[in-house]
């Protein structure tokens, strides 16, 4: 049973384009949102998160955005550069005392093309 | 600031062995999260250890354990091998488990 999804294994853009990552959830008690990037060999990498409370949150070329009704949240990066090749996780945490684990998608590769 | 660090990077093990993982989180942080990442399988919360307490744990086996040092430093054991634990093992540390976490570069288990 998957709880953060990311449909999409791959994803290719051009460089200067916009990447839109997308994730969905189906626990309606996660109330944090968060995206990690990860390159081979690394672990991965916090970039951006966002609240249950907010629409949306921007961090320079990264925003995250939430439709909470649609349990749907994607980040966009603008504009695209080559070093932002990566995998890109989706990761949410539940609401509740005692309970501060990570649920992660199983991420989406992003190439992106100069 | 020092980041989180894992030893060893690379390990490889045979069947029926036992290792033991090490991690050291970044200075003042006291929650520690362990997670197994599989091809397959994406990342997967093994268990969590805030103040030397086991305060979260996932759906794995008993064959993986952990514990938590009063340094906040962590190690995790996986007893009795098997080839599907393959795997890299990523710690994560955070102020208090809340919200973001930081990630250590992981140790690559191969158990042949």
């Amino acid at each position: 049973d998957q709880q953060v999804k990311q449909n999409s294994p791959s994803l290719s853009v051009q460089e200067g384009r916009i990447s839109i990552l997308n994730c969905d959830y189906t626990n309606s008690m996660f109330d944090y949102f968060l995206w990690y990037k990860k390159y081979p060999a690394e672990g991965p990498t916090f970039l951006i998160s966002i609240s249950s409370i907010k629409d949306k949150n921007e961090d320079g070329r990264f925003t995250v955005f939430l439709n909470k009704s649609a349990k749907h949240l994607s980040l966009h990066i603008v504009p695209s550069q080559p070093g932002d090749s990566a995998v890109y996780f989706c990761a949410a945490r539940e609401l509740g005392a005692g309970s501060y684990q990570l649920t992660f998608g199983k991420g989406t590769k992003l190439s992106v093309i100069p | 600031k020092a980041g989180v660090t894992q030893t060893p990077r690379y390990l490889i093990k045979t069947r029926g062995q036992q290792v033991t993982l090490s991690c050291s989180p970044i200075s003042g942080h006291r929650s520690v999260s362990w997670y197994q990442q599989t091809p397959g399988q994406g990342l997967q919360f093994l268990f969590e250890y805030f103040s030397e307490t086991q305060r979260n744990k996932g759906n794995f086996p008993g064959r993986f354990s952990g514990r938590q040092f009063s340094n906040s430093r962590s190690e995790m054991n996986v007893s009795t091998l098997e080839l599907g634990d393959s795997a890299l093992y990523l710690c994560a540390s955070s102020l208090d488990g809340r919200n973001e976490q930081f990630f250590g570069p992981g140790t690559r288990l191969t158990v042949l």
